[in-house]
């Protein structure tokens, strides 16, 4: 099976412009979920997607955004770019299906690294 | 808040040794605990989870222990080799936001040859 896939792998924009990344979950798996990587605050949560719906947020500001699409693709969405938000975007997918809550493996995809200018 | 700490941040060893990272997390609430191995310019990948119904788990020359109590797990890594060599993180969630793991902030392990 193919793993997660990523696209753009890099980015450059300049601060004030908005970005859009790309994840592609393993085939068959239903939650998406993004995570920004930074050296200083290390690996935190944005947000998680199962069935075109948001199901958990973290706490970054309204400029990040996503969504989910039908074949379970997710994009998100980054506005009025500011230097800070320069950073490795990960995505990560799990199967989904089990129920009362059990928690499901995520898997990872490479990342896109994003560089705000 | 949920917080998940771990230690140490650095991490060097002869190859043939073991190695542990510990975590420690906050809210009593987690039951899933993965860890995950980045190597440079990839994405995390996991290596091994635990959830809060057992104690102990064992995948060939990795391990992972768990103390509900304490709140504290270990990853147990025997017989280094080179390529154990990355950067380790412990992570937590609990059942309402199970996929929202909350990350430690990261052990870079080094396997000296």
């Amino acid at each position: 099976k193919a793993g997660v896939t990523q696209t753009p792998r890099y980015l450059i924009k300049t601060r004030g412009q908005q970005v859009t990344l790309s994840c592609s979950p393993i085939s068959g798996h239903r939650s998406v979920s993004w995570y920004q990587q930074t050296p200083g605050q290390g690996l935190q949560f944005l947000f998680e997607y199962f069935s075109e719906t948001q199901r958990n947020k973290g706490n970054f500001p309204g400029r990040f955004s996503g969504r989910q699409f039908s074949n379970s693709r997710s994009e998100m969405n980054v506005s009025t770019l500011e230097l800070g938000d320069s950073a490795l975007y990960l995505c990560a997918s799990s199967p989904v299906g089990l129920a009362g809550g059990r928690a499901d493996t995520q898997y990872f995809g490479p990342g896109t690294r994003l560089t705000v200018l | 808040g949920e917080n998940v700490e771990q230690h140490p941040s650095t991490l060097s060893v002869q190859e043939g040794d073991s190695a542990v990272i510990k975590c420690t997390y906050s809210d009593s609430a987690s039951n899933y605990f993965p860890w995950y191995k980045q190597e440079l310019g990839k994405g995390p990948q996991l290596i091994i989870d635990i959830r809060s119904n057992v104690g102990e788990k064992k995948d060939q020359r990795i391990a992972v222990t768990l103390n509900k109590t304490a709140k504290h797990f270990s990853l147990h890594i025997t017989e280094t080799q080179p390529e154990d060599s990355a950067v380790y993180f412990c992570a937590a969630s609990k059942v309402d936001s199970s996929y929202k793991l909350i990350f430690g902030s990261g052990t870079r392990l080094l396997v000296r040859p």
